[in-house]
């Protein structure tokens, strides 16, 4: 499809464990963003790629979430020794990123983390 | 980034218009105003951003008063599918967007 697509759509884990999520950004655009949503929350902005770097990450809440984007296209949130709070959907999004601002940002469906 | 401030919910009848309000007094003169919403266990959406000036697309109308201080999104007819949180956002950059509580709208026929 033409839509930013995200993999696992749904994800049960055990507490402690390792979890990957996978975003693939919409063709030909260069910024890539990931979010997060807690039950009955607005999403809260977790980092920031545009091509290949890490250009804003202040959102990650401790050092056990860890993205990468090895290629500039696709990206990878890593998170480690899950706990139950991480508990929440999780959302990718990408935009063109030709300029600073104005730019349409284009939301996937998120994978939904359950940690139990 | 300046703060928002939406009524929490609103309902509107399908087929007429729904007005949505936003105040964002503090904003400051580079930011944009983002109008985002998400229908139930989707990913948001965009629906439509402006700085100074109103702006229309086939989704909605984007109202800023001339101090840019508030906002009002209009959608011109409401329709079921239109039901949904709908955020608005002030962001001098688009990625680090502030979704906040939003406004649920319900569309009732």
């Amino acid at each position: 499809g033409a839509g930013v697509s995200q993999t696992p759509s749904n994800k049960v884990t055990e507490k402690g464990k390792y979890v990957e999520l996978r975003c693939d950004p919409i063709s030909g655009h260069t910024a890539l963003y990931w979010y997060r949503q807690s039950l009955g929350q607005g999403p809260e902005f977790l980092i920031y790629f545009q091509g290949t770097g890490a250009a804003d990450d202040s959102g990650l809440p401790n050092d056990r979430f860890f993205a990468v984007r090895p290629e500039g296209s696709v990206s990878t949130l890593k998170i480690q020794r899950t706990e139950r709070g991480d508990s929440a959907v999780y959302l990718c999004a990408s935009s063109p990123g030709d300029r600073v601002s104005g730019n349409t940002i284009y939301f996937g469906e998120g994978s939904w983390l359950t940690v139990v | 980034d300046a703060k928002t401030t939406q009524p929490p919910s609103m309902d509107c009848a399908e087929g007429r218009a729904a007005n949505l309000p936003c105040n964002h007094s503090t904003i400051s003169g580079n930011e944009y105003v983002y109008w985002y919403r998400q229908i139930h266990s989707q990913g948001p959406q965009y629906i439509i951003h402006g700085l100074k000036n109103n702006e229309t697309n086939e989704m909605a109308s984007l109202i800023i008063t001339e101090d840019r201080k508030s906002s009002t999104l209009i959608l011109p007819h409401a329709t079921l599918r239109d039901t949904a949180v709908y955020y608005c956002i002030v962001s001098y950059t688009d990625y680090k967007l502030s979704f906040g509580a939003g406004t649920t709208v319900t569309v009732r026929a």
